[in-house]
């Protein structure tokens, strides 16, 4: 089956630096790739999908200035998560999808707490 | 617009008896539903999905879930619960294949405990 990777798993940092999460489809070209927050015991929340080459879309409420999406190829999307404050620690997922017809496929996520 | 609604955030039951998770659905086109498992710091699997053509779908794990449009729902099943079972389930749905800029929007969730 379809792999998608994320990187890192699990990451610490100190409040007020950044820190960025690569999200691969390492079998596949990802023309669409998403990004979710999920807190504990909560569902996804999508937070911006990104198409190749272009602008990501933001969901509403999502602060584009602090969480910086880039979809640079087919196979591999950023999350940057800028300035990071305690309250941004949770889990990221990222997840891709071949083709607007097909599923899409789910990275391990990224547990992040900021301290 | 899409949402879903799952019932009961937390559905217990013994090993060896069915597993009933319930999933109701909205949707203006016609849906692309999904059911995903997780593991507690894991990402998500897919368990099924259903898109067009016959409405009771098996998946992994012994999971099927049968698609109803009269009643908007698509409720997962299994007919013996087994300890690797307990998870966080979520159903989702799409309008998948209608729009490049389609989207997966996921219920809330339900955690399966399961007793021995």
């Amino acid at each position: 089956g379809a792999v998608v990777s994320q990187h890192p798993s699990r990451v610490i940092c100190k409040s007020g630096t950044s820190v960025k999460i690569e999200c691969r489809s390492l079998d596949f070209q990802a023309t669409t790739m998403f990004w979710y927050r999920q807190f504990p015991k909560q569902s996804l929340m999508l937070m911006a999908t990104s198409n190749e080459g272009s602008k990501a879309t933001y969901e509403q409420g999502v602060e584009k200035d602090k969480f910086l999406i880039n979809h640079a190829s087919l196979t591999l999307s950023t999350l940057t998560v800028t300035s990071a404050h305690p309250e941004d620690s949770s889990f990221y997922i990222c997840s891709a999808r071949p083709r607007a017809d097909t599923e899409a496929f789910f990275g391990q996520g990224t547990r992040l707490t900021v301290v | 617009a899409q949402s879903v609604t799952q019932l009961g955030s937390h559905v217990s039951v013994s090993e060896g008896a069915l597993v009933l998770l319930r999933c109701n659905y909205s949707s203006s086109v016609p849906p692309y539903l999904f059911w995903y498992v997780q593991y507690p710091n894991q990402g998500l699997q897919l368990l099924l999905k259903y898109t067009t053509g016959a409405t009771l779908v098996k998946g992994i794990n012994g999971f099927e879930a049968e698609f109803k449009k009269s009643e908007t729902s698509f409720h997962l099943t299994k007919p013996s619960a087994h300890m690797s079972d307990a998870a966080e389930y979520f159903c989702a749905v799409s309008d998948l294949g209608y729009s490049s800029a389609s989207k997966i929007i996921f219920g809330s969730g339900t955690r399966l405990s399961i007793r021995p």
